[in-house]
């Protein structure tokens, strides 16, 4: 069975630094992964996906991630953090037999310090 | 564009009493929708999946049903709640491999029951 383990749960950065937020999962073959961000009482918005091809993945708000198969790793990173970027953040990965089998890490809640 | 309408945003509910939430997709046709409970301090738990009207699967056993009467409708119901119902629902949407089994999701509906 697939599983994602996200092992912060909390991180605190202050605003301008860089941020580097870690997944690492679990499959037999090639995963889909995401990473999804979530605002308090929100629902969850895609943040960015790899399926296939390059592994480093741009998504929206400056967010990127690499894929690293021999880490089994999905890092989330952005370069310089904004305040409006303190939210939860989820690790998800999905097989490509079904959209059923999507499983989420349990979340990195990050703290931005003026 | 897909967009995705869930309702009620917040619901105080006493015990034992029934429920229904309801979540529409606009945009998009045949799509695979789900219901999600989100627990405080807890991760996302995957409670209903559809892959088409009439086609329901459960994956654990609850208190809770859900129904698709039409293609992009998708309700979430219970006869009877308990306490441990509380939580954020979020219901979600999918169109297939061909996007990768990308979930977009709802804004979540709130549910406290006392």
């Amino acid at each position: 069975a697939q599983s994602v383990t996200q092992p912060d749960i909390h991180i605190t950065v202050s605003e301008g630094a860089s941020l580097e937020l870690r997944c690492n999962y679990s499959y037999g073959a090639t995963p889909y992964l995401f990473w999804y961000v979530q605002s308090p009482g929100q629902g969850l918005q895609l943040l960015l996906k790899y399926f296939s091809g390059d592994t480093l993945v741009q998504g929206i708000k400056g967010f990127e991630a690499e894929f690293k198969r021999s880490q089994s790793s999905f890092n989330l990173r952005k370069p310089s953090v904004h305040w409006s970027d303190a939210a939860e953040y989820f690790c998800a990965v999905g097989a490509r037999s079904s959209a059923r089998q999507l499983t989420f890490g349990s979340g990195t809640q990050l703290t931005v310090l003026p | 564009s897909q967009t995705i309408h869930q309702w009620p945003a917040t619901l105080v509910q006493p015990v034992g009493s029934p429920l229904s939430l309801e979540c529409t997709v606009e945009g998009t046709s045949n799509p695979n929708l789900y219901w999600y409970r989100q627990a405080a301090g807890r991760g996302l738990q995957l409670l209903f999946y559809s892959v088409g009207i009439g086609q329901i699967s459960s994956e654990v056993p609850q208190n809770l049903s859900a129904s698709r009467p039409q293609d992009r409708q998708f309700i979430l119901s219970s006869k009877k709640l308990l306490l441990s119902d509380s939580g954020f629902y979020l219901c979600a949407w999918s169109v297939g491999q061909a996007s990768g089994n990308t979930i977009y999701f709802g804004e979540g509906s709130w549910l406290t029951v006392v």
